[in-house]
């Protein structure tokens, strides 16, 4: 089974800081998709990346997928308390071939 | 904002109670998901359709079972409901159900067996 782990569980840190969030994985994925989840609401796309290295930039956010696209990357430069939230990678796996997702990063901005 | 929804929002029902969940949508996608979040557990797929009629299980199936008679409603119904079925359920959608594919989620449904 793919599993896909996440790092860190939790995360606080004050407004303008900087993060890194981790999605790690022993398989190859053909593509991972990151989304952010705010309280009592359903996960948003974020974005999908493809291509083994590749970087996409949102705003702020900056996701890597790692060369052996096994691993990927999102970090937020000078946080806002706007990106509080809970940050989950997915990627396609499992036996039908279906979206799988990490446990998630529990994001915490406090002003 | 994809048109998405889903009732009830909230429920609280006993142990052994039959439970259903609808999701409605607006967007006339293929594709229909239902998932369940739990702390340490992230989201899982329960069951998914592929279309009206086609539909096919997920990682965690068991005590669930769906129908899909019409493309914009899918419905999760736990037979007897049992308190490790308390979770949060999501439904989602995407057009082609493709990999890279967006998944649209809808708002949740609370649900708690007592």
């Amino acid at each position: 089974t793919q599993l896909l782990e996440q790092s860190p569980q939790f995360l606080s840190i004050q407004e303008g800081e900087n993060l890194t969030v981790y999605c790690n994985s022993s398989s190859v994925f053909s593509s991972l998709q990151w989304y952010r989840q705010e309280p009592g609401e359903g996960p948003v796309l974020l974005v999908t990346v493809v291509t083994g290295g590749e970087v996409k930039k949102l705003k702020r956010l900056t996701f890597q997928f790692g060369d052996a696209r096994k691993d990927s990357s999102l970090h937020i430069t000078a946080a806002q308390p706007g990106d509080t939230g809970l940050y989950l990678c997915a990627g396609v796996g499992g036996s039908q071939g279906n979206l799988i997702f990490g446990k998630g990063t529990k994001l915490s901005v406090k002003p | 904002d994809a048109g998405i929804t889903q009732s009830p929002r909230h429920k609280v029902t006993e142990t052994g109670t039959p439970v259903t969940l609808r999701c409605h949508q607006t967007e006339n996608h293929r594709y229909m998901y239902w998932y369940r979040q739990d702390p340490g557990h992230g989201l899982r797929l329960i069951h998914y359709s592929y279309g009206v009629k086609d539909t096919d299980k997920g990682e965690v199936s068991d005590g669930y079972s769906v129908s899909r008679s019409k493309t914009e409603d899918f419905l999760l119904t736990l037979e007897s409901a049992t308190s490790s079925q308390t979770s949060v359920y999501f439904c989602a959608i995407s057009a082609a159900g493709g990999p890279s594919d967006t998944q649209y989620f809808g708002p949740g449904t609370r649900l708690t067996v007592l």
